[in-house]
């Protein structure tokens, strides 16, 4: 079965660093999305991605984060100059197809534990 | 903005029928009900999906009344490994964002 992959599965930074995380969508999906979740509090979104462009970002998605897919395979998510309170993990999700909500079905990674110190 | 609630947690015994219940009073004439499943340190799994009446698949149902302002996620016969948080997901307009509550987390015991 398809399955979507992130990567690191841990991510261990110092205050101020970058990091990437990594995704790796299903093949044939077309939309794709990042969500973050804090240790014992909800699935937050943060950004869908379509044709090369966000589609909808959250407020908390400003501009310490960036996504991109640079090759046909990957996506990933930029968060430049982290903070503690960055410290979460970091899910990566594909669908594939839109509408609205409607039959909207995504596929989430196993996520990414990054941890700022 | 359609919202939906859940109770925040169930317990229940290996070999049981869960039910779970969901509300969501403002729900959209296009929007679909979808659940989430999620382990602890794991990303969300979708389980199901369903517009109205009932929807069956290998691991669950879902029944949708007619007026669709509540859903009920039914798993036959749970087991251990059952034991999760269970998310109820609406339609938001026209935005492909999910947005996830606090969701139902459900306890099965030997």
């Amino acid at each position: 079965e398809p399955e979507v992959t992130q990567t690191p599965s841990h991510q261990v930074t110092q205050m101020g660093q970058e990091v990437i995380l990594r995704c790796v969508p299903i093949s044939n999906h077309l939309y794709f999305y990042w969500y973050r979740q804090i240790l014992g509090q909800k699935v937050e979104f943060l950004v869908s991605f379509y044709n090369n462009e966000i589609s909808e970002k959250s407020e908390i998605f400003d501009d310490q984060f960036s996504v991109e897919r640079p090759d046909g395979s990957n996506f990933t998510l930029k968060i430049r100059s982290t903070k503690l309170e960055d410290s979460a993990m970091y899910f990566c999700a594909s669908s594939p197809f839109t509408s609205g909500g409607v039959e909207n079905i995504q596929y989430f990674g196993a996520g990414t534990r990054l941890s700022v110190l | 903005l359609a919202k939906t609630t859940q109770p925040i947690s169930m317990d229940s015994y290996e070999g049981q029928e869960v039910n779970i219940t969901c509300s969501h009073n403002n729900i959209a004439t296009n929007d679909y009900i979808t659940w989430y499943q999620q382990f602890p340190s794991q990303g969300p799994r979708f389980i199901i999906q369903g517009y109205k009446t009932k929807v069956t698949n290998e691991v669950a149902s879902l029944f949708i009344p007619a007026d669709r302002k509540s859903s009920t996620l039914s798993l036959p016969r749970v087991s251990l490994s059952d034991t999760a948080v269970y998310y109820c997901l609406v339609g938001e307009g026209d935005t492909d964002k999910l947005i996830f509550g606090t969701g139902t987390r459900l306890q099965v015991f030997p």
